[in-house]
């Protein structure tokens, strides 16, 4: 069976831009987590969706939004790329939203310039 | 605010050593406790889960333990081979929704 997806693989946009990444989850999962990871750093919890609702968001700034697919796949945006926002955004998906066991995908490079 | 740490930050041993890797939390009202392996450049492969109510969880050369009272687990690797050479990372469960993460052990094992 696949694991988590994400697209693409690297990405490199300009301070300003707005990005949209991409998950599909593991077949029959339902709940699906972004995280943000830069480089030396445990991921950070960016946002949880379970049944097309977010269930949870970190401590991030506006800019940072998601949303969840009737098909369970997920997309995260940011607006006004930073400098800062340069990182490994991972997605991980798990059967439901209570402390189940979470399976990341690969993950996203995104690199602002 | 639930904060973990991973002690040492890096370990270099020889193959076939055994090796304990830590992990300590501060708040010990978690859930479940899950270990990943992640290699360079890449995402992160889920080891390990010990719910709440274990003691240890054990999958091939890997044990891992949970003491909640004492705000620790470890991950102990019996045999070491050089394809363990990754970071490994620790998280807990705060709440239902999310993993808190240590900043990881980058384990390397010499030929």
């Amino acid at each position: 069976d696949a694991g988590v997806t994400q697209s693409p693989t690297h990405l490199i946009k300009t301070r300003g831009q707005h990005v949209t990444l991409r998950c599909s989850p593991i077949s029959g999962h339902k709940s699906v987590s972004w995280y943000q990871q830069v480089l030396g750093q445990g991921p950070q919890f960016i946002f949880q969706y379970y049944e097309k609702e977010e269930r949870g968001r970190g401590n991030f700034p506006d800019r940072f939004s998601a949303r969840q697919f009737p098909n369970y796949s997920s997309e995260l945006n940011v607006n006004a790329l930073l400098l800062g926002d340069s990182a490994l955004y991972l997605c991980a998906s798990s059967l439901r939203a209570d402390y189940q066991p979470q399976h990341f995908g690969d993950g996203t490079r995104l690199s602002i310039l | 605010k639930q904060e973990v740490t991973q002690i040492p930050a890096a370990l270099s041993v020889p193959e076939g050593e055994n090796l304990v890797l830590n992990c300590s939390f501060t708040d010990s009202a978690i859930y479940n406790l899950q270990w990943f392996r992640q290699d360079p450049g890449k995402g992160l492969t889920s080891l390990l889960l010990i719910q709440s109510s274990q003691r240890e969880q054990t999958s091939g050369r890997l044990n891992a333990s949970l003491d909640k009272s004492s705000g620790r687990s470890t991950l102990y690797i019996a045999a070491s081979q050089p394809g363990d050479s990754a970071t490994y990372l620790c998280a807990v469960f705060q709440g239902a929704q999310k993993l808190v993460f240590g900043q990881g052990t980058r384990l390397t094992i010499n030929p």
